[in-house]
């Protein structure tokens, strides 16, 4: 089945240590990916999509992404996590072209301890 | 201001008696779509629209309706409801489907059944 996954249930980081969060596919051909960040009380915002072109994405806030075919990966990443991204972060994804759904990994909390 | 508005935000009822959230959107989107949130399981597709009078199932549409009589408006209806089905629920919409666009995501309804 077409799905997407996170490993990292739950991070816990300090202060300027530097954040990635993976994520893995397994659908065929090519896909769209995505990242959402969920802060504590609130609803989900796009961080970062990849659609095609260059397979580093820059987002918002300092995150990044790189999709990487030959892995299935899309991992998410900032060289320098601060207090206020304690949030819960969410890779999604689908095949391009066609009617499909969005599929949603079932998240990661990331703790930011100042 | 273009968002997403759900109602009520704040649900408790009892098995059994019929309910709807309300979402509504004012980007004139096409595509909406249904998700609920649990802990450990991330979000799930329930039910998608990808313009008035086209619907289609998610991944766990089991229990819930929904209809597209307008464009702006989508609402999840649970004719009886059970306990299983406590939970935090998003609606999102986005410009055309989601294979190009980005869903902005509503402020959540938290549900529960008693």
């Amino acid at each position: 089945a077409q799905s997407v996954s996170q490993h990292n249930h739950h991070v816990i980081l300090s202060e300027a240590a530097s954040l990635e969060l993976g994520c893995n596919y397994s659908y065929g051909g090519t896909v769209n990916l995505f990242w959402y960040v969920q802060y504590p009380g609130q609803h989900l915002q796009l961080l970062l999509k990849y659609f095609s072109g260059d397979p580093l994405v820059k987002g918002i806030k300092g995150f990044e992404a790189e999709f990487i075919k030959s892995k299935f990966s899309f991992n998410l990443r900032k060289p320098s996590v601060q207090w206020s991204d304690t949030a819960e972060y969410f890779c999604a994804g689908h095949p391009r072209g066609g009617y499909q759904k969005v599929t949603f990994g079932t998240g990661t909390k990331l703790q930011v301890i100042p | 201001e273009a968002q997403v508005t759900q109602n009520p935000r704040y649900l408790i009822t009892v098995t059994g008696k019929k309910l709807t959230v309300t979402c509504s959107q004012n980007m004139n989107h096409e595509y909406m779509s249904w998700y609920r949130q649990d802990p450990g399981l991330g979000l799930r597709q329930i039910y998608y629209s990808m313009n008035v009078e086209v619907t289609d199932k998610g991944d766990v549409p089991e229990g819930y309706k929904v209809s597209r009589k307008e464009k702006r408006n989508f609402p999840l209806i649970l004719e009886s409801p059970s306990p299983n089905q406590t939970s935090l629920y998003f609606c999102a919409s986005s410009i055309g489907i989601p294979d190009t666009d980005t869903q902005y995501f509503g402020p959540g309804t938290r549900l529960t059944v008693l």
